[in-house]
Formats: structure tokens, C-alpha cells, sequence
């Protein structure tokens, strides 16, 4: 079963603008991590931010927010004022285990294209 | 910069042969992780090597196999390379003293499979 499902098609931002990221999870684990990572055209994960399960604020990192509705099973990436080199795709991520096996379930990814 | 390092970049090989890929984590890390993304695909986990030793595994054959050496480097392994194998590889190491254990990526390993 996918455990992390993002499924907005390609988008399209005017630069200075802000867009949201869609991404559900699925767990049955108390205790997890998210992550946003953006990958360009060369391939290189980066990443960009972390929500834990038991946060109780939203994640922020520069530019980069995060909207964590736990009860929705929801973690939607913020990203503001836009800018030309945030085009890439954007990959939403779970890990389930600390301390163990630290493995990232990843989701099919987000494309941006940032329009000047 | 990640301080992650990956090589080859680029790869050719033929089906039924065999591939060796190399990743250098970032200094202090002792954990690497490798992923496969197939195209237009998000990453898939391959396994991970904690202090040289294989600490969990996805759902990929045993012709996949790996390494970690005493200065937490590794090689992924692929034997027996079949056409699906084309994909990019991606290690990723980490340091697991915190809850948060964010894995940092290399620039990856494109291979193609002919």
C-alpha cells in the first residue's frame, strides 16, 4: 500500500508568488518524521524540511513552511515568494522508525515550474 | 553541498552484467542508505549499512547486495543487471543521534541498462 501519496499534477507559479505542495500519509505508527525534499534536473535530493509526529508547531525553514494536520493525515509543503531556481520536482517523505531502521518511504513527487 | 559523493555520474552497461557503485557519506556520518528512482518515479529503498553492517532492507533481490567499509564509505552492488535495473541510484547518510536523522543525498548514479 503506497504510504505517501502526492497527486496534484504539474504546476505553474508566477515567480513571487506562493504555492502549496499536497501530501498525505499513511501510518499506523505513533511516532514518525516527515520530510520535503526538492530535486532539480541534476538529480541531487536536497533537503528542505522536517515535521516530527509530536511537534505540536509547524515546521518553518526559511522560506519553506509546512502545514501538518495530523488528524488529516496531511503534511502540505509552503513555499513563498516564489523564485526561478525553486522550479524542480518536490518529493514528500515518512520515516517510520527512529533509532532503528531509519528508511524513507518517498511519494511520486510534485513538479514546479516557476514563470517569471 | 552535502558533502555526499557519489561516482560514476554516468553508467552504460549490458544486461547480465555486473555493476559496482561507490558513495563517500558526509564527515561523522555512520549510517548510508541507498535508494533506486526509476524515472518519473520517487526513490525506493534499497537498504541501509549502519557501522558496516546491513540494518534493514526493502523489497529488492539478493543480486543487490552491498558494503560498508570502516570509514563509513560503501558500494552498492548489482549482479546479473537486468533492463528494469536503468534507474538513478541515490545514497543518502545520516547520523542517527537525534529523532529528526535527516538523510543527506549524493548527486546520484545514472545507469542505464542496454
Amino acid at each position: 500500500a503506497q504510504k505517501i501519496t502526492q497527486t496534484q499534477p504539474g504546476m505553474f507559479v508566477q515567480e513571487k508568488e506562493a504555492v502549496t505542495l499536497d501530501c498525505t500519509y499513511d501510518t499506523s505508527d505513533q511516532s514518525y518524521g516527515l520530510f520535503w525534499y526538492k530535486q532539480p534536473s541534476s538529480g541531487e535530493m536536497i533537503f528542505l524540511i522536517y515535521q516530527g509526529s509530536y511537534d505540536e508547531q509547524n515546521a518553518t525553514e526559511g522560506r519553506y513552511s509546512l502545514n501538518f494536520q495530523k488528524a488529516r493525515k496531511s503534511a502540505n509543503l509552503v513555499i513563498s515568494a516564489s523564485q526561478l531556481g525553486d522550479s524542480a520536482m518536490y518529493f514528500c517523505a515518512m520515516r517510520e522508525d527512529y533509532y532503528g531502521n531509519n528508511r524513507l518511504a518517498f511519494g511520486k513527487g510534485n513538479q514546479v515550474v516557476v514563470i517569471p | 553541498e552535502t558533502g555526499v559523493t557519489q561516482s560514476p555520474t554516468h553508467l552504460i552497461k549490458t544486461r547480465g552484467q555486473q555493476v559496482t557503485l561507490r558513495c563517500s557519506s558526509q564527515s561523522g556520518h555512520n549510517t548510508v542508505s541507498w535508494y533506486q528512482q526509476a524515472l518519473g518515479q520517487g526513490p525506493q529503498f534499497i537498504f541501509q549499512y549502519y557501522r558496516e553492517e546491513e540494518n534493514g532492507r526493502g523489497n529488492f533481490p539478493p543480486r543487490f547486495s552491498g558494503l560498508q567499509f570502516p570509514n563509513y564509505s560503501s558500494e552498492l552492488n548489482v549482479n546479473a543487471l537486468e533492463l528494469d535495473d536503468s534507474a538513478l541510484y541515490l545514497c543518502a547518510s545520516s547520523l542517527p543521534t537525534s529523532e529528526r536523522e535527516t538523510q543527506y543525498f549524493g548527486p546520484g548514479t545514472r545507469l542505464l541498462v542496454l
